[in-house]
């Protein structure tokens, strides 16, 4: 079975630095996708970014980028020029692209803001 | 507007009492699911559809129930709710992850809490 670990429950950064949030996963499957998602206080789950697992550039959207490493099973996602309103709990999450499609997701780390 | 709309957001009922959560997609997505959060446990899938009349059981789908008898529609039921029950809710749907980009769109949360 496919699994998703977040090392880290809690992280906080200042304001305007850089944070790095660890992902990995254990899979024998070799085309799937990745996925952070942001959940604010307000309860949404929101995307942040994707991988296809078949890609070996990283993601990237906006201040929000990841270090895909597929032979290591690694997806971290680096956030610069950090902001208050990233402040929130940020999930990694797996899916297979074919057979059981459901999103497996890890335990969470919770992000905190510094000003 | 494209959006996974759940109903109630917020719901206390007591042990034994049948309710349903009603979940709506307006995307014509395939393939729709039930998640439910706990603290410290990220989100784990209860049930999910890949089509009308297609449902399988997810990780956790002991005393829960589904029907997918219209596209746009899966409600979730819970037929005896127990306070182990107490949590939170996504309703989320999608493209079958071959087709589309893998996303898995989310419903805002249903807090439901079992006396």
């Amino acid at each position: 079975a496919q699994t998703v670990t977040q090392s880290q429950p809690e992280m906080s950064v200042q304001e305007a630095e850089t944070v790095t949030l660890s992902c990995t996963y254990d899979t024998s499957e070799s085309d799937y996708y990745l996925f952070w998602y942001k959940q604010p206080p307000s309860r949404q789950m929101i995307l942040v970014i994707r991988q296809e697992a078949y890609k070996q550039q990283n993601a990237t959207e906006n201040r929000f980028s990841v270090n895909f490493q597929k032979a290591a099973k690694s997806f971290s996602l680096k956030i610069s020029d950090s902001q208050l309103g990233d402040a929130a709990m940020y999930f990694c999450a797996y899916r297979l692209v074919f057979g059981n499609e459901k999103l497996t997701f890890g335990t969470g780390t919770r992000l905190t803001i510094i000003p | 507007e494209a959006q996974v709309t759940q109903n109630p957001r917020y719901l206390i009922t007591v042990t034994g009492k049948k309710l349903t959560v009603t979940c709506s997609q307006n995307m014509n997505h395939e393939y729709m699911s039930w998640y439910r959060q706990d603290p410290g446990l990220g989100l784990r899938q209860i049930y999910y559809s890949m089509n009308v009349e297609v449902t399988d059981k997810g990780d956790v789908p002991e005393g829960y129930k589904v029907s997918r008898k219209e596209k746009r529609n899966f409600p979730l039921i819970l037929e005896s709710p127990s306070p182990n029950q107490t949590s939170l809710y996504f309703c989320a749907s999608s493209l079958t992850a071959s087709r589309g980009t893998g996303e898995l769109f989310f419903g805002e949360g249903s807090r439901l809490t079992v006396l």
